[in-house]
């Protein structure tokens, strides 16, 4: 299996633009997470998924924030629009089950807002 | 709720001598503890787990942590570390038996192994 895959893996864009970042998950895997890790806060969970229905979105700080998961195959996570603050590594990670030790990880975005 | 700290933003040390990496964590329910380890421009991978059982825990690349209870913590240690062991590491907890998925991570240690 390929992992969990992620694109872009950089992305450098202008405050204000609108943002996508997108993940594919392991094949079969029924739990989705998105993460964000700064230097300042960490790894913070943003919003995750079962079989593709958002369960807990506590974490996504605002409402510039949005995330979708239209398959189990798809997820994206947009920011429009976006500031200089949400430059950070973005990660998708998928489980099998709601294990949270089974979760693998992506190899992440990391987006810089000029 | 839950918190993790991680005493430790940066360890430096030589390559084959021992190493801990500290972590602490907060919380008013029994939790799972975790750590992983994160390579540069990589995810994290899983290191090694506490869920109950023995509290001293062996993982992968020689590494092993040990779950205190009482002192809240979950050290981690390597008794001789080797270059490829650079890279930053992270401890973290779920809450037992909880309805959440969530895991809470600590801000990470960078170990910097020197030749």
């Amino acid at each position: 299996d390929a992992g969990v895959i992620q694109s872009p893996r950089h992305e450098v864009t202008e405050m204000g633009q609108e943002v996508t970042l997108r993940c594919k998950p392991i094949s079969g895997h029924d739990y989705l997470f998105w993460y964000r890790q700064t230097m300042m806060r960490g790894l913070e969970l943003l919003i995750y998924f079962n079989n593709n229905v958002p369960i807990d979105d506590s974490g996504m700080p605002e409402d510039r924030f949005s995330a979708k998961m239209p398959n189990a195959s798809f997820s994206t996570l947009k920011i429009q629009p976006s500031e200089p603050r949400d430059s950070a590594v973005y990660f998708c990670a998928s489980s099998l089950g709601p294990r949270v030790e089974t979760q693998y990880f992506g190899p992440g975005t990391r987006l810089l807002v000029l | 709720a839950q918190s993790v700290t991680q005493l430790d933003s940066q360890v430096p040390v030589f390559e084959e001598a021992p190493v801990e990496l500290r972590c602490n964590y907060s919380s008013s329910v029994s939790v799972y503890l975790f750590w992983y380890v994160q390579y540069p421009n990589q995810g994290l991978q899983l290191l090694l787990k506490y869920l109950s059982g023995s509290t001293l825990v062996k993982g992968i690349n020689g590494f092993e942590a040990e779950f205190n209870k009482s002192q809240t913590s979950f050290h981690l240690s390597k008794p001789s570390v080797h270059i490829s062991d650079t890279a930053e590491y992270f401890c973290a907890v779920t809450p037992y038996g909880g309805a959440t998925n969530k895991l809470i991570f600590g801000t990470g240690t960078l170990l910097a192994v020197q030749p």
